[in-house]
């Protein structure tokens, strides 16, 4: 099955400098990697995800990177706000059709103002 | 809010018990999938159903078993609960996987203790 690493497992910003979280996977039919953000308490929520057919995406402070060839994606986050502490996952989906994903061990972000 | 929603969301009981959590998906979702996190594991796939049959099986103990009901609910059955079966436990959905855009959506976790 598929298996995505994550790093680093916990990062430590200033407010406003920027947040590089990275993932690689195994498989290498997976073809969607979304990012979710987990609040404390709360479920996981998608922030961005990306396609296999593209190389970047970006939304407002968020952009996420996708290297095929190297297996690795990477997510982004510019000018960073004390509410951008959280833990974020990557994930990749499994064989076509079943839709599943697996996910990395998460990153635990903290933003100090 | 997901639209994904999970019950009970807190659950205490003792080694040896069998417990239900059960998830509604979102309004129009087909699939469900049941994750697990705990502390030293991250977030497991256990099992996905969609349209009520069984879609993709993930590390699911034997011990475990789940369904998907006509209306869509689907329910994850516990049972010979032991400690290390504490955990935080998600429902998930999404749409029609053949189509586009198929996002999966989170509850908010059904968290169960065992003791």
């Amino acid at each position: 099955g598929e298996n995505v690493e994550q790093h680093p497992s916990t990062l430590s910003v200033q407010e406003g400098d920027s947040a590089v979280i990275k993932c690689t996977y195994s498989d290498s039919a997976s073809n969607y990697f979304p990012w979710y953000k987990q609040e404390l308490g709360k479920g996981p929520q998608l922030i961005i995800d990306i396609r296999s057919n593209v190389g970047e995406k970006k939304d407002q402070r968020i952009a996420v990177t996708l290297n095929k060839t190297a297996k690795h994606f990477s997510l982004h986050i510019t000018e960073t706000q004390p509410e951008d502490s959280a833990v974020y996952f990557c994930a990749a989906r499994g064989q076509t059709g079943a839709n599943n994903l697996f996910f990395g061990t998460g990153t635990r972000l903290t933003v100090i103002p | 809010d997901s639209g994904v929603t999970q019950t009970p969301k807190h659950l205490i009981t003792a080694t040896g018990q069998r417990v239900t959590l059960r998830c509604s998906p979102r309004s129009g979702d087909l699939s469900v999938y049941w994750y697990q996190q705990s502390l030293d594991q991250g977030l497991q796939f256990l099992i996905q159903y969609y349209n009520g049959e069984e879609r993709a099986k993930g590390n699911i103990l034997e011990r475990f078993s789940a369904q998907q009901f006509p209306d869509l609910h689907s329910e994850l059955n516990l049972s010979s609960l032991e400690l290390g079966d504490s955990a935080l436990y998600f429902c998930a959905s999404s749409a029609d996987p053949a189509l586009k855009g198929n996002t999966i959506y989170f509850g908010e976790g059904s968290w169960l203790t065992v003791v």
